[in-house]
């Protein structure tokens, strides 16, 4: 049982316009949701983050959206370059009081290849 | 560099053997967490250690173990490997006893079993 589903597993996107990474999950125990970006032959790196108290968190170009009544969080870049070509991958942690299953260690998507094309 | 460690980057192996992966956390953190990225999935938690204890344990296989050692560096051990054991295995790490608000990765092992 997937607790967080990353529905699209590629994107590709021209150079300049806005990318839009979509995740969703199903544990109302999550409250913590983060996203990490991946090259090949590394391991994931935090980007950015937001908290369930929260409807969206900027960064820089990156801006992430939380959508707690749809249990929807998405990733935007704008605008996008080629240097963001990655996989990435949606998280989620569950609130501190939880200690039920998966209550410790982050649970995360499957991942969506974005590819922007110069 | 992330600040956590992870060797060997490569391993290539039989089925049947046995294989240690080693991973030293980053500076003060005292939890680390095992990942396996197989083809086409995402990160599978395995398990997670804090300050030398198991805390959490995901779909890890018997065939597997892992430990925590007194100055914190990590093993993981996998043995009577199958050729479905080929994976990257990624190791992580946090401060606290819970990742909540992220870990730091390692840049992974990736094991080919032939």
């Amino acid at each position: 049982d997937q607790q967080v589903k990353q529905n699209s597993p590629s994107l590709s996107v021209q150079e300049g316009r806005i990318s839009i990474l979509n995740c969703d999950y199903t544990n109302s125990m999550f409250d913590y949701f983060l996203w990490y970006k991946k090259y090949p032959a590394e391991g994931p790196t935090f980007l950015i983050s937001i908290s369930s108290i929260k409807d969206k968190n900027e960064d820089g170009r990156f801006t992430v959206f939380l959508n707690k009544s749809a249990k929807h969080l998405s990733l935007h870049i704008v605008p996008s370059q080629p240097g963001d070509s990655a996989v990435y991958f949606c998280a989620a942690s569950s609130n501190p009081s939880y200690s039920g299953a998966g209550s410790y260690q982050l649970t995360f998507g499957k991942g969506t290849k974005l590819s922007v094309i110069p | 560099d992330s600040g956590v460690t992870q060797t060997p980057k490569h391993l290539i192996t039989a089925t049947g053997q046995r294989v240690t992966l080693r991973c030293s956390p980053r500076s003060g953190d005292l939890s680390v967490y095992w990942y396996q990225q197989s083809l086409d999935q995402g990160l599978q938690f395995l398990i997670q250690y804090y300050n030398g204890e198991e805390r959490a344990k995901g779909n890890i296989l018997e065939r597997f173990s892992a430990q925590q050692f007194p100055d914190l560096h990590s093993e993981l051990n996998l043995s009577s490997l199958e050729l479905g054991d080929s994976a990257l295995y990624f190791c992580a790490s946090s401060p606290r006893d819970r990742g909540s608000y992220g870990y730091t990765f390692g840049s992974g092992t990736r094991l080919t079993v032939v």
